[in-house]
């Protein structure tokens, strides 16, 4: 079965520098997305990203944040300056269309020190 | 600000019952409306997705929505140890894209 694949399994840093987190979508799917959950809290919505640009973004995904999607198959999201309020689980997750649902990676644990 | 409410338990219940796990979402005009599995430290896993009022059923899960009292539902029929998990219903409101707004999650136990 397809799976999106994210890299790393997990990441610590220290406060101040700069995390790029990487995920590479299920290849057919058009619609990207990153989520983060703060441990023991809801999944929440960071931004979506389609055709190549961002469609939707939370207010958590600020300046310091940013998405790219460099080639034909990588989707990251970067963190210039971490803070420790960052320390969380990030999912990306990609689906074919609306409104089918989407499918999660295994999550990158980012934990800022 | 659209919200998604679930109990978060933990609902408890033995083993072959009915577990019953429910869901209200503020945002009236929401189109679509999803069920995830969360085991402890592991991503969210599709189980299905409705739109149309009314119940939909997928081998031992139903998921029922009724949009005028902005309610949706996941019944599990023969509740097995392996569906102890939290269940995240996650909402996709008018206007926003593909965008989800999860709520809390319910913890479900089953036990032996």
């Amino acid at each position: 079965e397809p799976e999106v694949t994210q890299t790393p399994s997990h990441q610590v840093t220290q406060m101040g520098q700069e995390v790029i987190l990487r995920c590479v979508p299920i290849s057919n799917h058009l619609y990207f997305y990153w989520y983060r959950q703060i441990l023991g809290q809801k999944v929440e919505f960071l931004v979506s990203f389609y055709n190549n640009e961002i469609s939707e973004k939370s207010e958590i995904f600020d300046d310091q944040f940013s998405v790219e999607r460099p080639d034909g198959s990588n989707f990251t999201l970067k963190i210039r300056s971490t803070k420790l309020e960052d320390s969380a689980m990030y999912f990306c997750a990609s689906s074919v269309g609306q409104p089918y649902g989407y499918t999660f990676g295994s999550g990158t644990r980012l934990t800022v020190v | 600000q659209k919200e998604v409410e679930q109990n978060s338990g933990p609902l408890s219940v033995p083993e072959g019952a009915i577990a019953s796990l429910n869901c209200t979402y503020s945002d009236r005009g929401s189109q679509s409306f999803f069920w995830y599995r969360q085991y402890s430290g592991k991503s969210p896993e599709l189980i299905m997705f409705i739109y149309s009022n009314g119940d939909k059923e997928d081998g031992r899960f139903t998921a029922q929505l009724n949009k005028a009292s902005q309610y949706v539902s996941l019944l599990i029929r023969d509740s097995q140890p392996s569906d102890s998990a939290t269940y995240l219903c996650a909402v996709n409101p008018a206007n926003q894209g593909g965008k989800l707004i999860f709520g809390q999650g319910t913890e479900l136990s089953v036990k032996p």
